[in-house]
């Protein structure tokens, strides 16, 4: 199985701050690597897709980069509603996996 | 806009069958242009993918589930549903169903998803 492991586990920012989560694949997955932001109690929602792809609606301080086996998700400019957790998921094989999640929290 | 809702008993016994049913609304099921899955997500946890089914019929399922999982559809209802045989309390999690698109770059996300419906499995 890919091993996905997200960096850092919880982020503590503030709004209007620039800040980078950074997603580790196991092994080399081109761009099969895709971001969601979950709130509580809601399902995930789609970022970003093929690593760098912005879904429709999803604001553009949202980008992500990378290939291969490191990639990283940053939000530009904080807003209130981004405060949530964050999930990389790759689609290079079976079985999908994702990343442990990255909580991040209001300073 | 395609709109997923799942549903399924709350509370499961032990080493007894977990059956969810997913409706698919505002869009068909039976498009080559799309697979369906299921996702969990035990409580505080991350996700996990259960597994997938295609419109050819063809289904994949996450080795760390021991074969316990079958993934059928039926295009007709227009919805597909998941069975998780011998239940654990390590199965207590919220359910996820999800739409992937294939062929694109989007290809393997999951740009649809339901609003999860929580399991517990308990005597």
């Amino acid at each position: 199985d890919v091993q996905l492991t997200q960096s850092p586990s919880s982020l503590s920012a503030s709004v209007g701050e620039k800040i980078t989560i950074t997603c580790r694949a196991s092994q080399s997955i081109n761009t099969y690597l895709h971001w969601y932001q979950q709130k509580p109690g809601k399902a995930p929602n789609l970022l970003i897709y093929d690593a760098s792809t912005l879904q429709g609606g999803v604001p553009s301080r949202f980008s992500g980069s990378g290939s291969g086996t490191d990639f990283t998700l940053t939000i530009s400019s904080l807003q209130p509603e981004d405060f949530a957790t964050y999930y990389c998921q790759h689609s290079y094989n079976i079985p999908r996996t994702f990343g442990q999640g990255t909580k991040l929290e209001i300073k | 806009q395609l709109q997923l809702q799942e549903s399924g008993p709350g509370l499961v016994k032990p080493s007894e069958t977990l059956t969810l049913t997913c409706d698919v609304s505002g869009g068909s099921s039976g498009t080559s242009a799309y697979y369906w899955a299921w996702i969990r997500q035990p409580p505080g946890k991350g996700l996990e993918w259960i597994g997938a089914i295609y419109y050819s019929g063809t289904s994949y399922q996450n080795p760390s589930l021991s074969g316990r999982v079958i993934i059928s559809a039926d295009t007709s209802k227009n919805q597909f549903s998941l069975k998780l045989t011998s239940v654990t309390a390590a199965d207590t999690a919220v359910y996820f169903c999800a739409r992937a698109p294939l062929g694109t770059k989007a290809a393997g996300s999951f740009d649809i998803w339901g609003q999860g419906t929580a399991v517990i499995v308990s005597s």
